[in-house]
């Protein structure tokens, strides 16, 4: 499968612990995106990587979030001290061109 | 006020009738309009997209997209029960605009029922 893969599926954390999830992406795409998706609402944007830089960061991603892509490849989203309003879809989604962007099947997390 | 509005529905067709899902958004700058299928707990897939004002036809599919009114339609024909998902759609400015982002709409939410 050449698609975007993401692991874990699924989390289950207790409130307070660190959670890291990791995106594989489509391997010749040089942009990766991080979107959060909650209950009833659109995904909304975290962060954007080209090549191993970041380039961009929502305001959205407070300090407790932290994203790296080293050398260019897969990519790891950590939250550091979780909170219930942590609770949500995080979906990757790479891209070569401004106009296709393929999203993977989201990593869902539950803060407990 | 949200850059993209979308009806959340949920919105309930028979089977083979025609189905309009729509958005309106704000931002001037925004060139690119993308429609995403969801299905329940996976990830979104894009369907179709279309650059600037007009229409593009995929199949049943058909995207319009109107800036002068800031209006986006998608329209399926003779919709089929595979069709029920959840139907995003997304937004970007066009080039030069750096990153990429979407913006997306909250979804509208399809059941098309045999």
């Amino acid at each position: 499968d050449t698609g975007v893969s993401q692991d874990p599926r699924h989390k289950i954390t207790k409130r307070g612990q660190n959670v890291t999830f990791r995106c594989d992406p489509i391997s010749e795409h040089n942009r990766l995106y991080w979107y959060r998706q909650t209950l009833g609402q659109g995904p909304e944007f975290l962060t954007y990587f080209q090549n191993e830089a970041q380039l961009e960061k929502s305001r959205l991603l407070s300090d407790r979030f932290s994203a790296e892509r080293p050398k260019g490849s897969f990519s790891t989203l950590e939250i550091q001290r979780t909170e219930q309003g942590d609770s949500a879809m995080y979906l990757c989604a790479s891209t070569l061109t401004p106009t296709e962007a393929f999203f993977g099947q989201g990593t869902r997390l539950t803060v407990v | 006020q949200k850059e993209v509005e979308q009806d959340p529905g949920p919105l309930s067709v028979p089977e083979g009738a025609i189905v309009s899902l729509n958005c309106t958004y704000s931002n001037s700058a925004f060139q690119y309009f993308m429609w995403y299928r969801q299905y329940s707990r996976k990830g979104p897939e894009l369907l179709m997209y279309t650059y600037s004002s007009g229409n593009k036809e995929d199949g049943r599919f058909t995207a319009q997209v109107d800036k002068s009114s800031k209006y986006i339609s998608l329209f399926i024909r003779d919709s089929q029960p595979s069709d029920s998902a959840t139907y995003l759609c997304a937004t970007r400015e066009g080039p030069g605009a750096g990153s990429y982002q979407l913006t997306f709409g909250k979804g509208t939410k399809l059941s098309v029922i045999p």
